[in-house]
């Protein structure tokens, strides 16, 4: 298995809907996850940290399965401005040191 | 706050050429990284500084060096740039015990003809 494994995409999907990405890993010690939105031709930027089970803000959940190794976001009601790619993150050893692997992404689209 | 800036933001080199890619954050982070993103690729890690004083490689640290000037600032220096290194760059920083959030410039946009 690939170390950060995400689903390309696209997802289209119509205002209002709900909407959930998947990111399996490999390193079973991983004991914190990363989903970063990256917009076109833009910066990667950090939008839910998941250090436990899951992690809720606003419209947007993380949640974290231990057992077959996976995360998901979920986002409800989903907004025009939710369209960006979503990038899963892992870190590279378990705990708290090492560095981050990124998924490739998942490309979202909302439209009207 | 500017977070984390990058210089320049285009540009466009033939094959052989140098440059230096600059980076700098005012968060006082302790930890630096440099970011290749290439299209079907993702982030792929080139180098990255745990603290002042001290640099690593990442995944993809071949026709690369870096320079952590001093806790703000960290470069990255293409000596003979290839076509395989046209890409977006990004720099990012994060703080000691947090090092799994990370900030990320704006990034630089390198073509190599």
């Amino acid at each position: 298995r690939k170390e950060v494994e995400q689903d390309p995409g696209p997802f289209n999907v119509p205002e209002g809907a709900t909407v959930a990405f998947n990111c399996t890993y490999s390193n079973s010690a991983s004991q914190s996850f990363f989903w970063y939105r990256q917009d076109c031709r833009k910066e990667p930027k950090l939008l839910m940290s998941v250090y436990s089970s899951g992690n809720e803000d606003g419209r947007f959940t993380a949640q974290l399965n231990r057992a077959s190794q996976y995360i998901s976001l979920l986002i409800r009601d989903s907004k025009l401005s939710d369209s960006a790619t979503y990038l899963c993150a892992v870190p590279t050893y378990g705990g708290s040191q090492g560095n981050l692997i990124f998924g490739k992404g998942t490309k979202l689209s909302v439209k009207p | 706050n500017a977070g984390v800036t990058q210089t320049p933001k285009f540009q466009v080199l033939k094959t052989g050429q140098s440059m230096t890619l600059q980076c700098a954050q005012d968060m006082n982070h302790n930890s630096m990284y440099w970011y290749r993103q290439d299209p079907g690729m993702g982030l792929r890690l080139i180098y990255y500084s745990a603290s002042e004083g001290t640099t690593d490689k990442g995944e993809v640290p071949n026709g690369y060096n870096v320079s952590r000037l001093n806790k703000r600032e960290f470069s990255l220096r293409l000596e003979s740039a290839a076509p395989s290194q046209t890409s977006v760059y990004f720099c990012a920083s994060s703080e000691i015990g947090h090092s799994y959030e990370q900030y990320f410039g704006p990034g630089t946009r390198l073509t190599v003809t």
